[in-house]
Parts: C-alpha cells; sequence; structure tokens
C-alpha cells in the first residue's frame, strides 16, 4: 500500500509568482484535505476535495485553490505569493468524503519560501 | 471560532521516564479528537481517533484517555525511549468535512 506523497519537497519563490503544490493520495482515498503550517502554528485547513469537487474551505482567500484529479491525486495553486505564504503545506488523505471520525493520512509536506 | 490549545509547548524527560501531556478543547458540540505523532523530517502518524467520553485506546507503551464533558484528552507515554522523541498534535474533527482543528503540539525530548 502506498502513502501519501507530495511533490516538491522544498521550494522558493518570489513574492508575486504563482506556485503549484502536487499530492497523490493512498491508494483507494476519495478525499484529500490541504493545509498550512505557518511556523510555531498547528496546521490550518485550507480545503478539502471529494471526488473532484471542492466540499469545504477554510479561512484562506481565493487566490488559493485547488484542484482534484479522477486518480484523487490534487493540486493546490497559490497566486500572487506574499511573504506570510512561506509555510509548510500538507495534503492528507482520507476514505469517506469528510467523516469527522475518519483517519487522515498525512504526506510528509511541501516547504515553501517566498521572498 | 473553535480554539484546541495543548501544554507543554515542549518537554524533556530522560530515558524510562512516564510522561503525559493535555489537549484542551471547547466541550460543546464535540464529535471526535484525533492524536497524531510527527517526527522531523517524517509524515504526521495517526495515533488515535477519539469519540465516547470516557474512552480510551493505547497502542504499544502509549495510551490516551478522554473527557468530552470537561473538554480534555490526555496522552501517556509510560517509559519514554529515545524513538519517541517528536511532536505530539491533537485536532478536533469539525464542521460537515471532517475538517481538523489542530492544537499547537507538544514537542517531546527524550534524553537517553
Amino acid at each position: 500500500e502506498t502513502g501519501v506523497t507530495q511533490s516538491p519537497t522544498h521550494l522558493i519563490k518570489t513574492r508575486g509568482q504563482q506556485v503549484t503544490l502536487r499530492c497523490s493520495s493512498q491508494s483507494g482515498h476519495n478525499t484529500v484535505s490541504w493545509y498550512q503550517q505557518a511556523l510555531g502554528q498547528g496546521p490550518q485547513f485550507i480545503f478539502q476535495y471529494y471526488r473532484e469537487e471542492e466540499n469545504g474551505r477554510g479561512n484562506f482567500p481565493p487566490r488559493f485553490s485547488g484542484l482534484q484529479f479522477p486518480n484523487y491525486s490534487s493540486e493546490l495553486n497559490v497566486n500572487a505569493l506574499e511573504l506570510d505564504d512561506s509555510a509548510l503545506y500538507l495534503c492528507a488523505s482520507s476514505l469517506g468524503g469528510g467523516i469527522r471520525t475518519d483517519t487522515q493520512y498525512f504526506g510528509p509536506g511541501t516547504r515553501l519560501t517566498v521572498l | 471560532i473553535l480554539n484546541v490549545e495543548q501544554s507543554p509547548q515542549s518537554l524533556h524527560v530522560q530515558e524510562g521516564d512516564s510522561t503525559n501531556f493535555t489537549c484542551s478543547f471547547p466541550s460543546s458540540n464535540f464529535y471526535a479528537l484525533h492524536w497524531y505523532r510527527w517526527e522531523t523530517a517524517k509524515s504526521p502518524e495517526a495515533l488515535f481517533v477519539m469519540t465516547l467520553n470516557g474512552d480510551e485506546k493505547k497502542k504499544g507503551r502509549i495510551s490516551a484517555t478522554l473527557n468530552t464533558k470537561e473538554g480534555y484528552s490526555y496522552l501517556y507515554i509510560k517509559g519514554s525511549q529515545p524513538e519517541d522523541s517528536a511532536t505530539y498534535l491533537c485536532a478536533l474533527g469539525s464542521g460537515n468535512t471532517g475538517k481538523l482543528i489542530f492544537g499547537q503540539g507538544t514537542t517531546l525530548q527524550v534524553k537517553p
């Protein structure tokens, strides 16, 4: 069974640029959630995709957008990067379309640095 | 706004010591509490999902209890080993998406 993978591991961008982060879900999982972990904080929910549709969104601006593909892999896109977007971005897959008791299985994260 | 608090923020213990830390959360509208262990440069690893008041879960030397009426969960590690060094995160399962609302974590360092 393959776990959740993310790419790239690290990324450096400059303010105003756009970035795409990728996530491959655990086999058989149809739900993916994205989280942002800023320094010194716990991960914050960005949004969730279930069967290729956005299934809920946290308190993040529209320049954070996502996609989920038929194979349930996912992308997080961030436009017009700001310095505060520097963080670790985690994706997590689960089976169940957002049930509160479902275990979410996390990838190792992508470290984004915005200069 | 749901707020999840963890204490202490960090903890240093000697190998063989037993330790525990706390996760506090609002007791109203509780659905589920998740515990994760996160070692440096690795993925967060799911430890427990707890739903019922009085729940106790165990995995090897790690156990957890849940009190939904007063809004807290304890994580215990018996006979800490250096490989237990990690950040331990708790999170509420919340909303219609089951989004996780995380605490800031407790970082445990076990010295040999």
